[in-house]
């Protein structure tokens, strides 16, 4: 199975900082790549579906890039709001597996 | 308005069986891919099962694969997970989830989750 490694695990960023999460899938998953904010108490919030294309409603400010297997959430200006956990998850084939989490806070 | 209502969760002992329920309203249900998606308590994401709006394909992760069971009644806009021979790593809130199409793709609505407690 298709292994996905985030990194990293927790991050520290003052607001209006640039935010960058990496998730790294073990083989090839082409563009089937999501990634979901889950803030406390919450549940999962789609932000990016086909490695780069926002969701409707989601703040420009986040965006979505990949290079071979390895994908990048960038929050291009942290904002108190966006404190959260951040998961990607692949979904070329089953199983669906999700990254780690990276959680992310404000200094 | 799409809604996702999840039912069926509780404590149950080691061994055990439960059925979760997922009633779903505000889109077209037979002509979407559903799942659902797991999370311990503390803990990451994990998805468990997946069913697509077409021909019912279904599919599992390792973990619960020949325990758990997913359907759908499109007659009814639901969708079941029945999980049998539970044991304490299932423990978790289990979402119901919507997917963006008729097969496997990105998760677009999650229900509020229902608690499964395995625990003697």
């Amino acid at each position: 199975d298709i292994q996905m490694t985030q990194s990293p695990s927790s991050l520290s960023a003052s607001v209006g900082d640039r935010v960058t999460i990496t998730c790294r899938a073990s083989q090839a998953v082409s563009n089937y790549l999501a990634w979901y904010q889950q803030k406390p108490g919450k549940v999962p919030k789609l932000l990016i579906y086909a490695a780069s294309t926002l969701q409707s409603g989601v703040p420009s400010r986040f965006s979505g890039s990949r290079s071979g297997t390895d994908f990048t959430l960038t929050i291009s200006s942290l904002q108190p709001e966006d404190v959260a956990t951040y998961y990607c998850q692949k979904y070329n084939s089953a199983p669906l597996t999700f990254g780690g989490g990276t959680e992310v806070e404000i200094k | 308005e799409v809604q996702l209502l999840e039912s069926g969760g509780g404590l149950v002992q080691p061994g055990g069986s439960l059925r979760l329920s997922c009633v779903a309203s505000g889109f077209s249900f037979t002509t979407y891919a559903m799942s659902w998606v797991r999370q311990a308590p503390g803990k990451g994401l994990e998805w468990v099962s997946a069913v697509t709006g077409n021909d019912d394909t279904t599919y599992y992760a390792d973990s619960v694969k020949g325990r758990f069971t997913i359907s759908r009644d499109n007659s009814q806009n639901t969708l079941y997970l029945q999980m049998n021979s539970l044991r304490a790593e299932d423990t978790a809130v289990y979402f119901c989830a919507k997917m963006r199409g008729l097969n496997l793709a990105a998760i677009n609505y999650w229900g509020q989750g229902t608690l499964v407690t395995v625990s003697s």
